[in-house]
């Protein structure tokens, strides 16, 4: 079936250092691709998505490319500040075409930033 | 505030009890989902609507759940006979239909059976 595997954390690094988060997913057809975040004490929040192969979604100096051939979607930021301290979860939508789909979700990966 | 809410924040409730919950979407989203977080782990879907039609269930949602939508602007969750493996967070999402299934979250509701 459709899943999403992503790297096991928690990622622990110093504030400016540059992020990755890796993130590889198993569907049939065309899925789109987000990254959501969750802030201590908070609900989710989409923070990015990318919809075809090759689209690179943004925000807020977060990045991932959609990468068909290598299935994965993997998080990346340059330099990751104090309040970047957060649990981020790849998911995919396995049918976009349609309705109302439900996400898939990864486990989640914890990022704790010192500074 | 114009996001989703959820209420409960918190309920704790002993083995057996039923419990319900309920969640506000964005006002003009016509889909609604509910999903379940435990521990660790992802969410994971339970059910969808569009407006009040239940359209998808999943696997998880046991015949002790029951989720409605009856006008299709807030729903409930009802969990019937607690047990302790229904602790989890319960979450709701809300939607547009042709928003690409960006899918906005409550807060959630974190459920602790005794």
């Amino acid at each position: 079936g459709n899943s999403v595997t992503q790297m096991e954390g928690p990622v622990t690094l110093s504030e400016e250092a540059f992020l990755t988060i890796n993130c590889t997913y198993t569907a049939t057809g065309y899925p789109s691709l987000f990254w959501y975040v969750q802030y201590p004490g908070e609900g989710l929040q989409l923070l990015l998505k990318a919809t075809k192969a090759d689209d690179k979604g943004s925000n807020k100096g977060f990045e991932a490319t959609y990468r068909k051939e290598t299935t994965s979607f993997h998080l990346e930021k340059g330099s990751v500040q104090v309040s970047d301290s957060a649990v981020y979860f790849c998911a995919l939508s396995d049918r976009p075409d349609q309705a109302g789909t439900a996400l898939i979700f990864g486990k989640g990966t914890t990022l704790s930033v010192s500074s | 505030d114009t996001g989703v809410s959820q209420d409960p924040r918190h309920k704790i409730t002993k083995r057996g009890q039923n419990v319900t919950f309920r969640c506000d979407p964005i006002s003009e989203h016509n889909r609604l989902y509910w999903y379940r977080q435990t521990l660790g782990q992802g969410p994971e879907f339970l059910t969808y609507f569009q407006n009040e039609a239940q359209l998808e269930k999943s696997r998880l949602l046991s015949d002790r759940f029951s989720a409605e939508r009856p006008k299709g602007s807030f729903s409930t969750l009802e969990i019937q006979r607690t047990e302790q493996g229904d602790s989890a967070m319960y979450l709701c999402a809300s939607s547009l239909r042709l928003a690409g299934n960006e899918q906005f979250f409550g807060p959630g509701t974190r459920l602790t059976v005794l």
